[in-house]
């Protein structure tokens, strides 16, 4: 199972909105609604920020949204702050043989 | 709170073995599959194995299989990952996750694992 494509990196300002890509397949991203992104900020341990697409869990800021067309998922970061530099991750469940696929990774800048 | 804590990890030569410990706490450990994922330096993640709540159902990245063994105490509400045969690209920080739902939640804060003669 190949990783699924993210932007290598994003950047934007404080106060602007960025979206993150995650292109996959219909094996993937395509096939199931069990789309999660993680934030690590350098050293840390990966959070979960967005589950089955575009639900939040408790405590992360409605800021952070997630979507999903076709084959390709996105994360939209609005009313970007300092705090939200760092690397994002997509995740799919891709069936019961290799259950999980991550993305590459895109490292987010803000200005 | 919920809380995983990783150990385990270390120098180990090529072709050697290391076992891994993720220590689980705040939740019932028997209910919620459980995985490992990795991250090599300054690369993305890599799911690496998961195992069904009560140990039955264990799936493998084809990256470790037949090297990698996961499995789980549930009495002691640990997980583990044996690893053999170690190469030089399984060099990486080695996560443990709950899986909630379709989603990894939380994660320990990882465990270094460190291949080199």
């Amino acid at each position: 199972q190949s990783a699924l494509t993210q932007p290598r990196s994003v950047s934007g300002s404080p106060g602007q909105s960025v979206t993150i890509s995650c292109t996959g397949t219909s094996s993937d991203v395509g096939g199931y609604n069990y789309v999660s992104w993680y934030q690590q900020h350098p050293g840390k341990a990966p959070k979960l920020m967005i589950y089955d697409v575009s639900k939040r869990p408790s405590g992360v800021p409605d800021r952070f949204s997630g979507s999903k067309s076709g084959n390709t998922a996105s994360l939209t970061i609005s009313g970007l702050q300092a705090e939200d530099e760092a690397d994002y991750y997509c995740c799919s469940y891709a069936g019961s043989y290799t259950p999980w696929v991550f993305g590459g990774g895109t490292k987010l800048t803000v200005l | 709170q919920v809380q995983l804590v990783e150990s385990g990890g270390g120098l180990v030569k090529p072709g050697g073995s290391l076992r891994l410990s993720c220590a689980a706490s705040g939740f019932t450990f028997s209910d919620y599959y459980m995985s490992w994922i990795r991250q090599a330096p300054g690369k993305g993640l890599e799911w690496v194995s998961y195992i069904s709540s009560s140990g039955s159902s264990i799936y493998n990245a084809d990256s470790v299989k037949g090297r990698f063994t996961i499995s789980r105490d549930n009495a002691k509400n640990s997980l583990f990952l044996h690893m053999n045969s170690l190469r030089a690209e399984d060099t990486a920080v080695y996560y443990c996750a709950r899986e909630t739902g379709w989603r990894f939640d939380p994660w320990g804060q990882g465990t270094l694992v460190t291949v080199s003669s």
